[in-house]
């Protein structure tokens, strides 16, 4: 089956610690991207990459990290320096950089 | 004016009715455009992709104005499964040329027994 996968699905950490999000991908597709979602808000994009060994941040980029070392995976790491990190993970990936996008499953991050 | 703009309801319609909801944007060079449903808690998946000429699956019928910079999106005879969350998609082009999708914060419909 062709997919997006991320885990985990629910994730708790203690305030100042770094967590990674995992995202592989077996669709072949060359771009990959992070959102976060706030109860009751929109998506907004943290980091998107086109290629792999290439990243660019958008539009919420501070206190995230990515890396994009092989095509099928974009982990994202939240570090203790994003005030709020609490929200819903989203990755997506994309044939190229205009066309659709197709999700997976999301992360559920709790800080306490 | 927000890049992507929707309603954000909730639209609250009784079984079988029609619905449109409607996206404006502020971009108009803009050239993909896409609806993407969302369910409570989980990922949003793609509905259906907009065409300049309309197009139409099952219940579902997108339309494109590009002279009034919106989008649309018709449901005929809804049916209880179809409260969700809609949301509009529009590749957005900056003033460095730089494109990418911008998704709007999304309509929320409830189908009433």
């Amino acid at each position: 089956d062709g997919g997006i996968t991320q885990s985990p699905k629910y994730l708790f950490r203690k305030e100042g610690q770094n967590v990674t999000l995992s995202c592989e991908q077996n669709l072949n597709h060359d771009a990959m991207y992070w959102y976060r979602q706030d109860p009751g808000q929109g998506l907004r994009l943290i980091y998107y990459s086109q290629i792999v060994n290439d990243f660019q941040k958008g539009d919420i980029a501070e206190g995230y990290s990515v890396s994009r070392e092989k095509k099928e995976s974009f982990p994202l790491t939240v570090t203790s320096a994003q005030k709020n990190p609490t929200a819903f993970y989203l990755c997506a990936s994309s044939l190229d950089f205009y066309n659709e996008q197709f999700f997976g499953p999301g992360t559920r991050l709790t800080v306490l | 004016r927000k890049e992507v703009e929707q309603d954000p309801g909730p639209f609250n319609v009784p079984e079988g009715a029609t619905v449109a909801f409607n996206c404006t944007y502020s971009n108009s060079a803009s050239q993909s455009f896409f609806w993407y449903r969302q369910d409570c808690r989980k990922e949003p998946k793609l509905l259906m992709s907009v065409y300049s000429s309309g197009n139409e699956d099952g219940r579902f019928t997108a339309q494109l104005n590009r002279a009034s910079q919106y989008i649309s999106l018709l449901i005929r005879d809804s049916k209880l499964s179809d409260s969700a969350t809609y949301l509009c998609v529009v590749n957005l082009i900056s003033n460095f040329g730089n494109e990418k999708l911008t998704f709007g914060t999304g309509t929320r419909l409830t189908i009433i027994p």
